[in-house]
């Protein structure tokens, strides 16, 4: 069965803390995204992968930056943490080819005080 | 105007009940899917439609193209069905990208 398994469900950070949030899939998927869900505006990607080293902005990557040195892990940086970042954060992954179902993770529930 | 709105925000029925959600969408797509989150936050893809209809148990979605309409049904509803559930598309000119609507909020009550 298809896992992606991000690396806390909960985390509390500090204003201007670097935060790294990981992701692992175990599908061999070649794309992953990150999400961000916030009340009233539904999921908004912040940066998606379709490939080892291979990145593309999101609608939201502003104080965002990520990484994919193998295919199976995919991690979403906050370079300097701000309140304005506490949310659901959420990774994805699914095949190429335009018409494949996305598969998510539990998520994580990030707080920055 | 998001490109994806859904109704109702929230859904409130009893036990048994039929429901309904809907999805519309403005722009040309390749797929849509229907999700679910339940609280605690996990999503889980129920469906994905280019055309027609599918079923899954007591669930049912049917994809309108030329309206750029979807509905979501749920027969016989039970409490464990209560959940946000959250139209995605896939618009054609978006590579691999989905746009989200915001979700619909159902409880279902016993």
């Amino acid at each position: 069965d298809v896992k992606v398994t991000q690396s806390s469900r909960y985390l509390v950070k500090r204003t201007g803390e670097k935060v790294f949030l990981e992701c692992v899939q175990d599908m061999d998927h070649e794309n992953m995204f990150w999400y961000r869900q916030d009340p009233g505006l539904g999921l908004r990607l912040i940066y998606f992968s379709y490939d080892v080293k291979m990145k593309e902005k999101g609608d939201i990557p502003e104080g965002y930056s990520v990484s994919r040195e193998k295919k199976e892990r995919f991690s979403l940086i906050l370079e300097s943490a701000s309140t304005n970042q506490t949310s659901m954060y959420l990774c994805a992954s699914s095949l190429a080819g335009g018409r494949q179902p996305q598969h998510f993770g539990d998520g994580t529930r990030l707080s920055i005080l | 105007k998001n490109e994806v709105e859904q109704s109702p925000q929230n859904l409130t029925a009893q036990e048994g009940e039929f429901i309904t959600i809907n999805c519309s969408y403005s722009v040309g797509i390749s797929a849509l899917h229907w999700l679910q989150q339940h609280p605690g936050g996990g999503i889980v893809s129920l469906f994905m439609l280019s055309s027609g209809k599918k079923k899954h148990g007591r669930l049912i979605a049917t994809i309108n193209i030329q309206e750029k309409h979807s509905s979501l049904h749920i027969t016989a509803s039970h409490p464990r069905d209560s959940a946000v559930y959250i139209c995605a598309v896939r618009p054609n000119f978006g590579n691999e990208k989905l746009t989200f609507g915001t979700g619909t909020r159902l409880t279902i009550i016993p």
